[in-house]
């Protein structure tokens, strides 16, 4: 069972916008930054947003990110098919030695 | 390119003993944080280990006393060393770069660099 939780599946058409939770505590959330990941089918994770909200050269401003108290959000507008992945919260929990944590995962379906 | 090879997987017992390295270009690890990153069949990332650019280390409590990350500066390579592997230690296993932190941007911020994963399969 994960520190961070996550709806497990999410959907929506071309075009649409989806929201993605990550919901934590204090001692992780709350205090520290969050990052997101989007693992495509078969490859390596691929950081999308850290510090919250900062997206790095070359990811599209079609992906956002958000943090209110112990949860985050992650943003995806005009969705494409290539969007289909899973996609991952993480942050430190300072309850934990040093722990770097993930949330469970949410699997996009474009419809 | 800054770019992280991961190499070592394989099928190995239970109870046996597992290397894998990380070899890392464009970039120094020993500047970096680095850590390692594992993914179960069918489940989700659960981080392993991470080794500060000081030399501290930290571990998941499912291994430690078990696995053991290190780094070889002359061959800008992170490993992770694996005893007393378990069923349950089966996944592919990713190593990563943290982003630097800073006094003004203190913290986990994300890890911006992975490599392409090794698989580790722990099997009788």
């Amino acid at each position: 069972q994960s520190v961070l939780t996550q709806p497990p599946s999410v959907s929506a058409a071309p075009g649409q916008k989806v929201t993605i939770s990550c919901s934590g505590s204090s001692s992780n959330i709350g205090n520290n930054y969050v990052s997101w990941y989007q693992q495509l089918p078969g490859t390596a994770p691929k950081l999308l947003i850290y510090d919250n909200n900062k997206r790095p050269s070359g990811i599209p401003d079609r992906f956002s990110g958000s943090k209110s108290g112990t949860s985050a959000t992650l943003g995806i507008t005009g969705l494409q098919t290539g969007d289909e992945a899973d996609y991952y919260c993480g942050t430190w929990d300072s309850s934990l030695s040093a722990a770097r944590v993930f949330g469970g995962g949410t699997k996009l379906t474009v419809l | 390119e800054v770019q992280l090879v991961e190499s070592g997987g394989g099928l190995i017992q239970p109870g046996g003993s597992l290397r894998l390295s990380c070899a890392a270009s464009g970039f120094t690890v020993s500047s970096n944080y680095m850590s390692w990153v594992r993914q179960a069949p069918g489940k989700g990332l659960e981080w392993v280990s991470v080794i500060y650019s000081g030399g501290s280390t930290y571990y998941a409590d499912s291994v430690k006393g078990r696995f053991t990350i290190s780094r070889d500066n002359s061959k800008n390579t992170l490993y992770l060393q694996m005893n007393s592997l378990r069923a349950e230690d089966t996944a592919v296993y990713y190593c990563a770069r943290d982003l630097p932190s800073s006094s003004t941007l203190p913290g986990f911020r994300g890890m911006d660099v992975w490599g392409q994963g090794t698989t580790v399969t722990v099997s009788s």
